[in-house]
C-alpha cells in the first residue's frame, strides 16, 4: 500500500509564475489537507478537502492560493503569481475519515520562488 | 482554535540516553499524534494517541487528556534518533486540521 504521493519533491518558480503541486492520497483515504511549514517552523494548516468538495479553507491565504481535489485524479494546490514569501515546504496528508482519524504525510514539495 | 506548546525547544544527548519529550495542549483533543521530522524533512507517524499509552520498540507515549498533555519517551538514544519531533493535535473546534507545536529538536551524538 503505497503512502502519500506528492510531486514534485522540488519546484523551483521565478516571481510571478504559476506553482502546481499535486497530491495522491493513500489507497483508500478520501480527505486530503495541505499544510505549509516555513523554516524552523512546525507545520500551518491551510485547507482541508473531500472529493470535489472543499471542506475547510481556514488556513488558505486569500488571495493567490486555490486547491482542488477533483472526482478522478490528484489533489492539486495552486500558487498563481509566487512571490519570495511562498518559498516553503508544502506537505499533504490524506486520512481515511475526518480530522479525529490518524492522518499520514507525504514527503512535502519544497518550493523555493526565485 | 486549540494550543499546543512542545517543551524543550532543543535537546542533546549522548548515544544510549534517554529522553522524555512533553506536549501540553489548551483543549480536549479528539486526536493527538506524535511525527519525527528526519533530517531529510520526512515526516513519520509515530503515535496516533489522543489517549492512554501506547509503545513501539525503543519508543512510547502516554497521553493524559484530563490533563491535557502527551510525553513522547525515547529510550536508548541512537543517532538515527536525531530530527525534530512534532506533537500535533485536533480539538474539533476551529480549523479542521491537525495544529502542530513547534517542535523539540533533538540531536544525539555518537
Amino acid at each position: 500500500n503505497a503512502g502519500v504521493m506528492q510531486n514534485p519533491r522540488h519546484l523551483v518558480r521565478r516571481r510571478g509564475q504559476e506553482a502546481r503541486l499535486r497530491c495522491s492520497p493513500m489507497k483508500g483515504h478520501s480527505h486530503v489537507y495541505w499544510y505549509r511549514q516555513l523554516p524552523e517552523e512546525g507545520l500551518k494548516f491551510m485547507v482541508y478537502l473531500q472529493k470535489e468538495n472543499i471542506i475547510d479553507e481556514s488556513g488558505m491565504p486569500k488571495e493567490r492560493f486555490s486547491a482542488e481535489f477533483p472526482k478522478e485524479g490528484p489533489s492539486i494546490l495552486r500558487i498563481q503569481q509566487v512571490v519570495r514569501g511562498d518559498s516553503a515546504a508544502y506537505f499533504c496528508a490524506s486520512s481515511p475519515g475526518q480530522s479525529f482519524t490518524e492522518a499520514f504525510f507525504g514527503q512535502g514539495t519544497r518550493l523555493t520562488v526565485v | 482554535g486549540i494550543q499546543v506548546e512542545q517543551s524543550p525547544p532543543d535537546l542533546i544527548l549522548q548515544e544510549g540516553a534517554n529522553s522524555t519529550l512533553r506536549c501540553n495542549f489548551s483543549d480536549s483533543v479528539n486526536n493527538l499524534q506524535w511525527f519525527h521530522q528526519n533530517p531529510w524533512g520526512q515526516l513519520i507517524n509515530l503515535f496516533y494517541i489522543p489517549s492512554g499509552t501506547k509503545q513501539n520498540g525503543r519508543l512510547s507515549a502516554t497521553t493524559v487528556a484530563t490533563e491535557r498533555y502527551s510525553l513522547l519517551y525515547i529510550s536508548s538514544s541512537q543517532t538515527t534518533d536525531s530530527g525534530v519531533y512534532f506533537c500535533a493535535a485536533y480539538s474539533g473546534g476551529g480549523a479542521d486540521g491537525l495544529t502542530f507545536g513547534k517542535g523539540t529538536h533533538l540531536i544525539i551524538q555518537p
